[in-house]
């Protein structure tokens, strides 16, 4: 898999949007862009993941440019529960070789 | 259903003994992962199963470490004999297979491993 770089710690205001950059200059055009959050003492959650088009659910946004070598996560209205370490992760979906391999991701801290 | 469920949530025991943790994926999952946590190192990937073979097994430490999936709702991660550097929280994860989308891993809550 693609190795992936976050910046190690980011600060957002409560309500502000909080827009979580990711590299990932050598991502195969059959990898996914996957981000993952874990709040402190839990086990990671899935927030929303992508090929090429941009995607939205409830949780996130997530933008990723047209060469596919940079992502970002906006999280548009964050609150003091988004406080968490991000990960961003480029995988291989098909056949049964599709490890998920966390990097260090970004610590996010949402503050009054 | 109630998501992937480790069992013990938290244990502490002494070099040398025999530690087994449990795990029992999310019905219908057919990928099952075993991940350590440390501060040092992060997450890190230890063995993953598909259809409980497996997979890849690149990332299990020592041979002291070892892992099995006998049926599709039950995996166990055994280390024998345990050392202080062992230490660490182990998570369990589960996903369906792969489609041309791609689906996410759920994650248990961990078991906060002690070896002192």
């Amino acid at each position: 898999d693609a190795k992936t770089t976050q910046p190690p710690s980011m600060d957002c205001a409560e309500g502000r949007a909080a827009n979580l950059p990711c590299n990932h200059s050598t991502i195969s055009g059959n990898e996914y862009v996957y981000w993952y959050r874990q709040i402190h003492s839990q086990g990671p959650q899935y927030i929303i993941h992508g090929l090429k088009n941009n995607e939205t659910n409830e949780m996130a946004s997530l933008i990723i440019t047209e060469d596919r070598k940079s992502s970002t996560l906006i999280l548009p209205h964050a609150t003091l529960r988004d406080t968490a370490v991000y990960y961003c992760i480029v995988r291989v979906v098909t056949g049964t070789a599709s490890k998920l391999t966390f990097g260090t991701g970004t610590r996010l801290q949402v503050t009054l | 259903d109630a998501g992937v469920i480790q069992s013990p949530r938290h244990e502490v025991t002494e070099m040398g003994q025999e530690v087994t943790l449990r795990c029992k994926p999310i019905s219908g999952h057919d990928y099952l992962f075993w991940y350590r946590q440390t501060m040092m190192r992060g997450l890190e990937l230890l063995i993953y199963f598909n259809n409980n073979v497996p997979i890849d097994d690149s990332g299990m430490p020592e041979d002291r470490f070892s892992a099995k999936m006998p049926n599709a709702s039950f995996s166990t991660l055994k280390i024998q004999p345990s050392e202080p550097r062992d230490s660490a929280v182990y998570f369990c994860a589960s996903s369906f297979s792969f489609s041309l989308r791609g689906t996410e891993a759920f994650f248990g809550q961990g078991t906060r491993l002690t070896v002192v």
